[in-house]
């Protein structure tokens, strides 16, 4: 499976903008980036997925660079109810297969 | 979650005993999925099924077995629990091979 790299933390001011970063360098042309996100003592909840362009829906926007080496998920207005763990993941299209989970960035979003 | 129930919500199980932990959909999704959460080693697949009646294995597939003998549930079964299997368990669903995931509210499961 084609891996993903993010930093381990990220802090954030409250109502600032917030760009989390992802790096997938081994990406293949049938997989889609995911984005999900944890929140403490509950169940990821799916924040956004992109293939080539630039995604938005309510939650955030999803930045995909030209190459789809990298790609930002971007909180336009952070919140204290943002702070989480934020997953980077890529979904192979062609199969049932999985969506493996790496560690994922904590984000702390200060008052 | 919306269409998406896990029972029972906490367990406490004794070592050698078998425990089964259920993940019921309303959506009518194609895949779904058990997943479980252990601190340092975050969420790593158990058993995933593409059918009714398709299953496959995760990473972490020993000493578990699944059943789903309908769309809308998806059984996983600990055939003799161990101190080892202690964690928090997610279920998950999705409707086709692009979108997203959708999952449960989790089952803390405890073997003492």
């Amino acid at each position: 499976d084609a891996k993903t790299t993010q930093p381990n933390s990220m802090e954030s001011n409250e109502e600032e903008p917030v760009h989390l970063p992802c790096n997938h360098s081994t990406i293949s042309g049938t997989d889609y980036i995911h984005w999900y996100r944890q929140l403490p003592s509950q169940g990821p909840e799916y924040v956004i997925h992109g293939l080539t362009s630039n995604v938005n829906n309510r939650m955030a926007s999803l930045a995909i660079a030209e190459d789809r080496k990298s790609s930002t998920l971007i909180l336009h207005r952070a919140t204290l109810r943002d702070a989480a763990v934020y997953y980077c993941i890529l979904r192979e299209i062609r199969s049932a297969r999985q969506l493996t989970f790496g560690s994922g960035t904590q984000l702390t979003v200060l008052p | 979650d919306a269409g998406i129930t896990q029972s029972p919500r906490h367990k406490v199980t004794e070592t050698g005993t078998p425990v089964t932990l259920r993940c019921h959909q309303t959506e009518n999704h194609r895949y779904m999925y058990w997943y479980r959460q252990d601190p340092g080693h975050g969420l790593r697949l158990i058993h995933y099924s593409y059918g009714v009646k398709d299953t496959d294995k995760g990473e972490v597939s020993d000493g578990y077995s699944v059943s789903r003998s309908k769309t809308e549930d998806f059984l996983l079964t600990l055939e003799s629990a161990t101190s080892s299997q202690t964690s928090v368990y997610f279920c998950a669903i999705s409707e086709g091979n692009v979108g997203g995931y959708t999952f449960g509210s989790g089952t803390r499961l405890t073997v003492v």
